[in-house]
């Protein structure tokens, strides 16, 4: 296990197009947090996993935009009717359950390009 | 609001010239505070946190609750220093999820 991966690393798709996302935590990391960061910007809050149960969503998750873990594990972020405006990079964080210093591992993230 | 402000996009510097980055915070309560750093082509990290008060790669932060900030220091910047530098305040919600400021981009010249 070398860390937080996810999948695919890059994304081209035209306005309109369904896309979705993977991100496969640390093992036995129980939480898991989706972030967005756009060109200048700091990465995002999107959404939050506690083991499968999704348990905070960001204003900015349109209802275009859904996330699931539906094991616990891997998590899934599925973006329908692309626009523009969501060419991004997507990161994926976790944390483990008994983590005592709160610190998020950070995925290498997937850079979405709308056209 | 809970927010993180980070004044300055760039920051350039001479190797072995001394290093602020700056870090404001807008926090009700006691806050808990990081800063991440991304070097070129390479995954977020964390660089250090408030809590632990240490020393990693030669920077500091001290927490200063009377003017909301937590800079970054180094007394002596070093090329490898090079990179984007995230102040990153952890949410007061049951989900712990981190708010980022805009980040500050490092460039130390030879």
């Amino acid at each position: 296990d070398t860390g937080v991966s996810q999948n695919p690393r890059h994304k081209i798709t035209k306005r309109g197009q369904n896309v979705t996302f993977r991100c496969d935590p640390i093992s036995e990391h129980n939480r898991l947090y989706w972030y967005r960061q756009t060109l200048g910007q700091g990465p995002e809050f999107l959404t939050y996993f506690q083991n499968e149960a999704q348990l905070e969503k960001s204003r900015l998750l349109s209802d275009r935009f859904s996330a699931e873990r539906p094991k616990g594990s891997f998590s899934t972020l599925e973006i329908q009717r692309t626009e523009q405006g969501d060419s991004a990079m997507y990161l994926c964080a976790s944390i483990s359950r008994g983590s005592d210093n709160n610190e998020q591992f950070f995925g290498p993230g997937t850079r979405l390009t709308v056209l | 609001a809970q927010r993180v402000t980070q004044p300055e996009k760039l920051l350039s510097v001479f190797k072995g010239a001394p290093v602020e980055l700056k870090c404001n915070y807008s926090y009700s309560g006691s806050p808990e505070l990081f800063w991440y750093v991304q070097y070129s082509r390479q995954r977020l990290q964390l660089l250090l946190r408030h809590i632990s008060r240490e020393s990693i790669k030669g920077f500091t932060a001290d927490l200063n609750k009377g003017e909301t900030s937590f800079h970054l220091k180094k007394p002596f910047a070093q090329e490898e220093d090079s990179a984007m530098y995230y102040c990153a305040l952890r949410s007061s919600s049951n989900t712990g999820k981190l708010i980022f400021g805009q980040g500050t981009t490092l460039q130390v010249k030879p």
